[in-house]
C-alpha cells in the first residue's frame, strides 16, 4: 500500500464552485502535511503546510488534517478557471528529509 | 529574479549514452533535491543535498548519480540510462530542509530515453 493515496480526477466543477481535494495517509509518523499546485508543463508550487492535526486557512484555501483519521483535505472556496491545476498534497515525518507525495488530482473550473 | 533553472528543457537520447541534467539556483540555499514525476506514479524523491558536499539517496536513486560541488549547482548524472529513466524530472531548492521553508520547483526536464 503506498503511503499517500490521492484520487487522481478528473475533477470538473464550475466557476463559483467549493472543491473539495482530499489524501489519506498511513504512517502515523507523517507531521508536516503540504498541498502544492501544480499547471501544466510547470514545477509544482507550495500553496500551504500544516503542522499536525488543525486547520489554516489562507485566502480561498482552507488546508485541514485530521490526524485520528490520517485525513488531509484542501478545500477552494469560489473557485475560478485559475484555478484549473493538479493539487499534490505530500507529507514528511519529523525526522525525516523526503517529501512523500501522494500522486495528484486534476481539477478544471469551468466559466 | 529568484528561480531554479534546469537544462536541458527537453532531451531524447538513446540507450547507453551518459548525459547530465544541469540545475541551478540563484536563491542562496542549502538544500536541493532531485524528482521524477510519472504518471500514476507522482513525484518520487530521486537525491538530494543539504549543502555542499554533502548528498543522500532518496526514494529511486538507482541509475543516477548526483554531486554538489558548489552550493548553486546540483546536477543529476545517468551514467547509462535506460528506457525506464522516461520521466519528467525536477529539481528543487529551499533555504534549509524545514518543511516550513518553501521548495522552489524548476520548471522540469522531460527526458527520452530509447
Amino acid at each position: 500500500q503506498k503511503e499517500v493515496e490521492q484520487d487522481p480526477g478528473p475533477l470538473s466543477v464550475p466557476e463559483g464552485a467549493i472543491v473539495s481535494l482530499n489524501c489519506t495517509y498511513s504512517n502515523s509518523a507523517f507531521q508536516y502535511f503540504m498541498w502544492y499546485r501544480q499547471y501544466s508543463r510547470k514545477g509544482p508550487e507550495l500553496l500551504m503546510y500544516t503542522y499536525s492535526s488543525g486547520n489554516k486557512e489562507d485566502g480561498r484555501f482552507t488546508a485541514q488534517v485530521d490526524k485520528s483519521s490520517k485525513y488531509i483535505s484542501l478545500f477552494i472556496r469560489d473557485s475560478q478557471p485559475s484555478d484549473s491545476a493538479t493539487y499534490l498534497c505530500a507529507m514528511i515525518p519529523n525526522s525525516g528529509y523526503a517529501l512523500n507525495f501522494g500522486k495528484g488530482t486534476s481539477l478544471l473550473v469551468t466559466p | 529574479e529568484a528561480q531554479v533553472t534546469q537544462n536541458p528543457r527537453y532531451l531524447i537520447t538513446v540507450t547507453g549514452k551518459k548525459l547530465t541534467v544541469t540545475c541551478s539556483q540563484n536563491m542562496n540555499h542549502e538544500y536541493m533535491s532531485w524528482y521524477r514525476q510519472d504518471p500514476g506514479l507522482g513525484l518520487r524523491q530521486i537525491y538530494y543535498s543539504m549543502n555542499v558536499e554533502v548528498t543522500d539517496k532518496g526514494d529511486v536513486p538507482e541509475g543516477y548519480k548526483v554531486s554538489r560541488k558548489e552550493k548553486r549547482n546540483f546536477p543529476l548524472i545517468l551514467e547509462s540510462p535506460s528506457p525506464n529513466q522516461t520521466s519528467l524530472y525536477f529539481c528543487a531548492s529551499s533555504l534549509e530542509r524545514g518543511v516550513t521553508d518553501t521548495q522552489y520547483f524548476g520548471p522540469g526536464t522531460r527526458l527520452t530515453v530509447l
